[in-house]
């Protein structure tokens, strides 16, 4: 069965630095979606990306975080310099069709822990 | 007031019981998702509806737009449903690609 693999399952890094989470979408889908989960908190969403570009943004997305589809397999999250409160679980997720019509295939997570 | 209620929260039960979890929004929706959070973390998704009922095995979810509720029912429940069951909507007053999640529901089912 077709699914949506994260790179790396968990990454330890110091507050300031740059981390690239990566992702592979299922391939034949074109939506594409961050979310991040704090730990005991509820699941947010981060962003949306459609045909190369952003369709939507939360306000936690501000300009530290940026998403690249830089070939035709990977969809990846930068943040540029991470903190403390970065430190969460990051779920890429991906969907073969729009708002209404699309399941949502969730990856098994990335998780971040900030020192 | 979050957008997204689920009850209970937290849920024990026993192998073999009826199991429901509730889910109430106070949007308008283009659709409502069931998901299952394994306790590694993991998410799957269960359901998306927007109208009526689905069934999948010993799941079957249901959703009233009216009353802005829906309902996840477990049949027979099995020690290995315990997970998290998380409740999400995608907004009608949004442009629509983001999922707003509730708080979950923690369920424990106990041989």
């Amino acid at each position: 069965e077709p699914e949506v693999t994260q790179t790396p399952s968990h990454q330890v890094t110091q507050m300031g630095q740059e981390v690239i989470l990566r992702c592979v979408p299922i391939s034949n889908h074109l939506y594409f979606y961050w979310y991040r989960q704090i730990l005991g908190q509820k699941v947010e969403f981060l962003v949306s990306f459609y045909n190369n570009e952003i369709s939507e943004k939360s306000e936690i997305f501000d300009d530290q975080f940026s998403v690249e589809r830089p070939d035709g397999s990977n969809f990846t999250l930068k943040i540029r310099s991470t903190k403390l409160e970065d430190s969460a679980m990051y779920f890429c997720a991906s969907s073969s069709g729009t708002a209404a019509a699309g399941e949502l295939f969730f990856g098994e997570g990335s998780r971040l822990t900030v020192l | 007031k979050n957008e997204v209620e689920q009850s209970p929260q937290n849920l024990t039960a026993q192998e073999g019981e009826f199991i429901t979890i509730n889910c109430s929004y106070s949007v308008g929706i283009s659709a409502l998702h069931w998901l299952q959070q394994h306790p590694g973390g993991g998410i799957v998704s269960l359901f998306m509806l927007s109208s009526g009922k689905k069934k999948h095995g010993r799941l079957i979810a249901t959703i009233n737009i009216q009353e802005k509720h829906s309902s996840l029912h477990i049949t027979a429940s099995h020690p290995r449903d315990s997970a998290v069951y998380i409740c999400a909507v995608r907004s009608r007053e949004t442009s629509g690609s983001r999922l707003t999640f509730g708080e979950g529901t923690q369920l424990t089912v106990n041989p």
